[in-house]
């Protein structure tokens, strides 16, 4: 990946526990952004943070960013079948478009 | 809501051949972005278009180009196919920069 790693690449869990996705990155940042991707389809949207913000909630989803570490954290709470997908963290730069560079994506796997 | 549209959704092509995606922002977005993505890739920047002008390049081959139109949408022109063209290609919008960028259901372009 140009930006980084994710970290785990493949996670599988029971539905209803927790996932946690870690994406760090190399460059100063103006936002990041998650996205989700089933297999071989589009890029959903999930959830966009700041540069000056350190925490951001979404329904079930929970993101943090440290920029200090130049890092940040996924977290989706009590599971479904329906979250198995690959989940990508994308940072929007200082640059002059702001385009994404996303990372490596990590393969969700939730067993019913 | 209304979604990005891309068109066709799939594309055979032989080598050497050419190939035209098409991509309709999200209405009032004046920002657009193409990204590939190969086979168990993750999305890689190509180019971006502000307002009609091009804001930004990636890695974008010279055989391909790409155009943002006075009604806000983008054709992406790819010549001279090659087998390793095949993947897929997104087109994002964002309201301005530094916002969420929404993609479409990706081009799936096959090269034969």
């Amino acid at each position: 990946s140009q930006q980084g790693e994710e970290d785990p690449q493949a996670l599988s869990i029971q539905e209803g526990e927790n996932a946690t996705m870690n994406c760090s990155y190399k460059t100063s940042i103006n936002n990041l952004q998650w996205y989700r991707q089933n297999s071989g389809r589009g890029l959903v949207h999930l959830i966009l943070i700041r540069s000056n913000e350190r925490e951001k909630h979404s329904g079930r989803l929970r993101v943090t960013l440290d920029t200090s570490k130049k890092s940040s954290s996924l977290l989706i709470t009590a599971s479904r079948a329906a979250d198995t997908a690959s989940y990508f963290c994308a940072t929007g730069g200082m640059d002059s478009s702001y385009k994404l560079i996303f990372g490596s994506g990590t393969r969700l796997l939730v067993r019913p | 809501a209304a979604g990005v549209i891309q068109s066709p959704r799939h594309l055979i092509k032989e080598k050497r051949e050419t190939a035209t995606l098409k991509c309709y922002p999200i209405p009032r977005h004046d920002t657009v972005y193409w990204y590939q993505q190969g086979p168990g890739q993750d999305p890689q920047f190509l180019i971006s278009f502000y307002e009609k002008m091009q804001s930004d390049k990636g890695s974008i081959p010279d055989r391909f180009s790409a155009q943002q139109f006075s009604d806000y949408h983008s054709e992406l022109n790819m010549s001279s196919l090659e087998l390793g063209d095949s993947a897929l290609y997104f087109c994002a919008s964002s309201l301005s920069y530094g916002n969420e960028q929404f993609f479409g259901p990706g081009t799936r372009l096959t090269v034969l």
